[in-house]
C-alpha cells in the first residue's frame, strides 16, 4: 500500500532538548511539506520540498530544521530555539503540479514539558 | 499567511441533513481544495476545484466556488454519523507550490 508514515505517533522530550520527527513516503511524490497544527487551529506551513537536496521556509520555520537527503524520506528537527514545541506535526507530499492534492501522514504529537 | 476562514467554527446536524460549510479566502487562486480530517488523524482530500470551475460533485459533496467574491462552500447531502470530522479548506494563493489551510469547520452528525 502506497502511502505516509510518520513516527512515532506520541512522542514526549524535556525543554532544551532538540527532536526528530520521522516522515517516509513511498508515493513517488517530488513535493513534501511539514505543516503544524494547534488545538483548534488550522495547520501553518513550517517547510517545503519540491526536490532532493532543496527546500524552503514556510511561515513558521523559525526553531526548525529539515532535510532532504532522499525522495522518500524528509525528517523535521524541532530545536530547543523553538519557543512552543507541543503541537500536532503533519507531514505530507505531492506531485509537484499546483493542482495536485497533498496526501498527509497521521501525525505526530509532539509534548515539550 | 493564513489564507483560508472556514464559517461556521462549529456544525451540529441530524443524520439525513444536509451540511454546508463556507471557506472565505484573501488573494487570487489556482485552485481550491476541501480536506477532512477525523480526530487525531491525518487529512484526507476530499475534492479540488480550479479557479475556471463553478461546481462540482463527487458522491454526496457538492463545491461551490466564486472567484470574485473569493468564496467556496461545500455541500455534504444526507449527512451521517461517519462524516463527523472537521473540514478544511486549502488555496495555493497563486504558487502552485503552498497550500494555506483555513481554520476548519468542526461538523457533528448526530445519529
Amino acid at each position: 500500500d502506497g502511502g505516509i508514515t510518520q513516527s512515532p505517533k506520541y512522542l514526549f522530550r524535556k525543554e532544551g532538548q532538540n527532536v526528530t520527527l520521522s516522515c517516509e513516503q513511498n508515493l513517488n511524490h517530488d513535493a513534501m511539506y511539514w505543516y503544524r497544527q494547534d488545538p483548534g487551529q488550522g495547520l501553518r506551513l513550517i517547510y517545503y520540498s519540491q526536490i532532493v537536496n532543496d527546500f524552503q521556509k514556510g511561515d513558521i520555520a523559525e526553531g526548525y530544521s529539515v532535510s532532504r537527503e532522499k525522495k522518500e524520506s524528509f525528517p523535521l528537527t524541532v530545536t530547543s530555539a523553538q519557543k512552543n514545541p507541543t503541537a500536532f506535526y503533519l507531514c505530507a507530499s505531492s506531485i509537484v503540479t499546483g493542482d495536485s492534492p497533498l496526501h498527509f501522514g497521521n501525525g505526530t504529537r509532539l509534548t515539550v514539558t | 499567511s493564513q489564507q483560508g476562514e472556514e464559517d461556521p467554527q462549529a456544525l451540529s446536524i441530524q443524520e439525513g441533513e444536509n451540511a454546508t460549510m463556507n471557506c472565505s479566502y484573501k488573494t487570487s487562486i489556482n485552485n481550491l481544495q476541501w480536506y477532512r480530517q477525523n480526530s487525531g488523524r491525518g487529512l484526507v482530500h476530499l475534492i479540488l476545484i480550479r479557479s475556471n470551475e463553478r461546481e462540482k460533485h463527487s458522491g454526496r459533496l457538492r463545491v461551490t466556488l466564486d472567484t470574485s467574491k473569493k468564496s467556496s462552500s461545500l455541500l455534504i447531502t444526507a449527512s451521517r454519523a461517519a462524516d463527523t470530522a472537521s473540514y478544511f479548506c486549502a488555496t495555493d494563493e497563486n504558487t502552485g507550490n503552498q497550500f494555506y489551510f483555513g481554520t476548519g469547520t468542526s461538523l457533528t452528525v448526530i445519529p
